[in-house]
């Protein structure tokens, strides 16, 4: 069974900082994506950025990117030139790519990502 | 309104009555999911279905039913509430992967129960 693990519960940081934020996965399978899924105050799921395993090149949403590391099962978060607006719980995501009328998502238990002025 | 909703937005019951909590997505996504989140545990998959007539149990179904009749509506049932099932409940839908999309989950704003 695929687990994700995030073992960064809590983490503090000054506005403007760059932080980075871990997630380790395990799987048995090749293909497969990865996400980072955002919730602010407002409970509201948002994703933040999609990693397809395939792919070597690191993905970017501006101000968000990731390390994947595929043989090392490591999937970090990294926030740079962070803003009060990215107080959020964060989670990281896992989908198996194998075949039609599996694509549930699996998650691990989140980071609470504090912004401070 | 497109999107995603929820009923109702909260909650409270009394340990062993039967709640059900409603899903409509606007979208036709082929996809929905039903999600727990409990602090320390984040989000747990309680069941999903593939298509109308499709679910299949995820990682928590114990105390759970589903059904999907339609391709827009996906209810959760739970038929005997209990206290350790208060919890707030997410649905959300997607796309499934093959067609090209990533599988990008689209959420509701979540459910809040409380089972006395």
């Amino acid at each position: 069974a695929q687990t994700v693990t995030q073992s960064q519960p809590e983490m503090s940081v000054q506005e403007a900082e760059t932080v980075t934020l871990s997630c380790t996965y395990d799987t048995s399978e090749n293909n497969y994506y990865l996400f980072w899924y955002k919730q602010p105050p407002s409970r509201q799921m948002i994703l933040v950025i999609r990693q397809e395993a395939y792919k070597q090149q690191n993905a970017t949403e501006n101000r968000f990117s990731v390390n994947f590391q595929k043989a090392a099962k490591s999937f970090s978060l990294k926030i740079s030139d962070s803003q009060l607006g990215d107080t959020a719980m964060y989670f990281c995501a896992f989908m198996k790519h194998v075949r039609r009328g599996d694509d549930k998502i699996i998650f691990g238990k989140g980071t609470r990502l504090h912004i401070l002025p | 309104d497109a999107g995603i909703t929820q009923s109702p937005r909260y909650k409270i019951t009394e340990t062993g009555r039967q709640v059900t909590l409603m899903c409509h997505q606007t979208w036709s996504h082929s996809y929905m999911f039903w999600y727990r989140q409990d602090l320390g545990h984040g989000l747990r998959l309680i069941y999903y279905s593939a298509a109308a007539d499709i679910t299949d149990k995820g990682e928590v179904p114990d105390g759970y039913v589903v059904s999907r009749s339609k391709t827009e509506n996906f209810p959760l049932t739970l038929e005997s509430a209990t206290r350790s099932q208060t919890s707030v409940y997410f649905c959300a839908s997607s796309e499934p992967r093959w067609a090209g999309v990533g599988g990008e989950l689209f959420f509701g704003e979540g459910s809040r129960l409380t089972v006395l």
